[in-house]
């Protein structure tokens, strides 16, 4: 129950177009979604994120889509640039974090844009 | 500001050795949380720490233990190391919020 699904595992795209990764998760408590970017040898940086109470955010290239109902989310990344290949993390918390920690992670997917 | 340091960035240690890796949060973040990152697992917490108190604590083996001092500086402590404990250790930290932000993390290697 405290597991975040994320799907694909690896994803190539081509240079302009859209990148969409995506996460289910089944505990309901949750309540904050972050997306975590991370290149080789770095730690995972930030990159956006949402609440349940928001269907979708934006930030510049980057978009959160949220289904509360049915409890998945989604990351897009529009136009997409080589810049963008790197490994994306879903993420999800409850309240108080507990065993699982204050971030249940997602297994990454790992993208390559091509030019 | 400057971000979270870990130190060091890497390190080998032989089985059955011990290890302690610092990791030295944004100024003003109370709250610094450790995590495993593994090819096979992923991202794993280990525990997190808010005003020198282990607030949460992850299902990893006693091995593993950390604390945090009064400037909100935070130490992990992995003893008797095993081959399986070769990992990227990444520490993040946070104020009161969910947001976390992490560090560079450092590099073990167990042979």
């Amino acid at each position: 129950q405290q597991q975040v699904k994320q799907s694909p595992q690896s994803l190539i795209v081509q240079k302009g177009g859209i990148s969409i990764i995506n996460c289910a998760y089944e505990n309901t408590a949750f309540d904050y979604f972050p997306w975590y970017q991370q290149f080789p040898g770095k730690g995972p940086a930030l990159l956006i994120a949402i609440r349940p109470d928001v269907s979708e955010k934006k930030e510049g290239r980057f978009t959160i889509s949220f289904n509360k109902s049915a409890k998945q989310f989604s990351l897009h990344i529009m136009d997409s640039q080589p810049g963008d290949s790197a490994t994306y993390f879903c993420a999800a918390s409850s309240p108080g974090g507990g065993s699982q920690g204050n971030l249940i992670f997602g297994k990454g997917t790992k993208l390559s844009v091509k030019p | 500001k400057a971000g979270v340091t870990q130190t060091p960035r890497y390190l080998i240690k032989t089985r059955g050795q011990q290890v302690t890796l610092s990791c030295s949060p944004i100024s003003g973040h109370r709250s610094v949380s450790w995590y495993q990152q593994t090819p096979g697992q992923g991202l794993q917490f280990l525990f997190e720490y808010f005003s020198e108190t282990q607030r949460n604590k992850g299902n990893f083996p006693g091995r593993f233990s950390g604390r945090q001092f009064s400037n909100s500086r935070s130490e992990m402590n992995v003893s008797t190391l095993e081959l399986g404990d070769s990992a990227l250790y990444l520490c993040a930290s946070s104020t009161t919020t969910d947001t976390q932000y992490f560090g560079p993390g450092t590099r073990l290697t167990v042979l």
